[in-house]
């Protein structure tokens, strides 16, 4: 069965470092999320990106947060200064459809450790 | 704003027994669909059931079922004949009608107990 997949599993970064979060969502898949977990919270969206353009981004995706789909296989999360309270399970999400109860695939995640 | 509310951090369970876990939801929308996650310690989300707000029949998937009530906002997930591959943390979730993203509650963490 077809995977959402992310890279690293695991990466550390100091303070005010970029980081670029990767994903490869299922292929025929059209929309594509990003979800983050603070260590004993709940998973909060980011934001939805659909045909090369943000959809939805929740009030944490602020301008540090960048979202790109360069090569039409990869998607990617960029924090551009990292900051101590970024330190989170970021997953990715794909999906086929919009609407309904179409469902959301999720990728293993990628734990992003701040010093 | 819409919030999800899972009342138990933690529930255990005896092998082969039934489970239920708990969660309630916030919104002023009527037209809505919940789901239900299952995270195990790979940590990869995965879809157990789903409910379209609209549909009065409780949806079922095997040996998952849920509890929907849409005027007390609650969405439950009975677990029967509960299995070891069931450990794991469970995770509802909301999504208006129209919108893409997905709200969480805090999760349940699932022992099954041999």
């Amino acid at each position: 069965e077809p995977e959402v997949t992310q890279t690293p599993s695991h990466q550390v970064t100091q303070m005010g470092q970029e980081v670029i979060l990767r994903c490869v969502p299922i292929s025929n898949h059209l929309y594509f999320y990003w979800y983050r977990q603070i260590l004993g919270q709940k998973v909060e969206f980011l934001v939805s990106f659909y045909n090369n353009e943000i959809s939805e981004k929740s009030e944490i995706f602020d301008d540090q947060f960048s979202v790109e789909r360069p090569d039409g296989s990869n998607f990617t999360l960029k924090i551009r200064s990292t900051k101590l309270e970024d330190s989170a399970m970021y997953f990715c999400a794909s999906n086929l459809l919009a609407g309904g109860t179409d469902t959301q695939y999720f990728g293993p995640g990628t734990r992003l450790t701040v010093l | 704003a819409q919030t999800v509310t899972q009342s138990q951090p933690e529930m255990s369970v005896q092998e082969a027994e039934t489970v239920t876990l708990s969660c309630t939801y916030d919104t002023s929308e009527s037209d809505y669909y919940l789901f239900w996650y299952k995270q195990p310690p790979s940590r990869q989300m995965i879809l157990v059931i789903r409910q379209e707000a609209y549909k009065q029949q409780n949806a079922t998937e095997n040996r998952f079922s849920v509890n929907f009530q849409k005027a007390a906002k609650s969405f439950s997930l009975k677990i029967s004949d509960s299995q070891l591959g069931d450990a794991a943390m469970y995770f509802c979730a909301y999504r208006p009608q129209g919108a893409q993203k997905l709200v969480f509650g805090q999760g349940t963490r699932l022992t099954i107990n041999p």
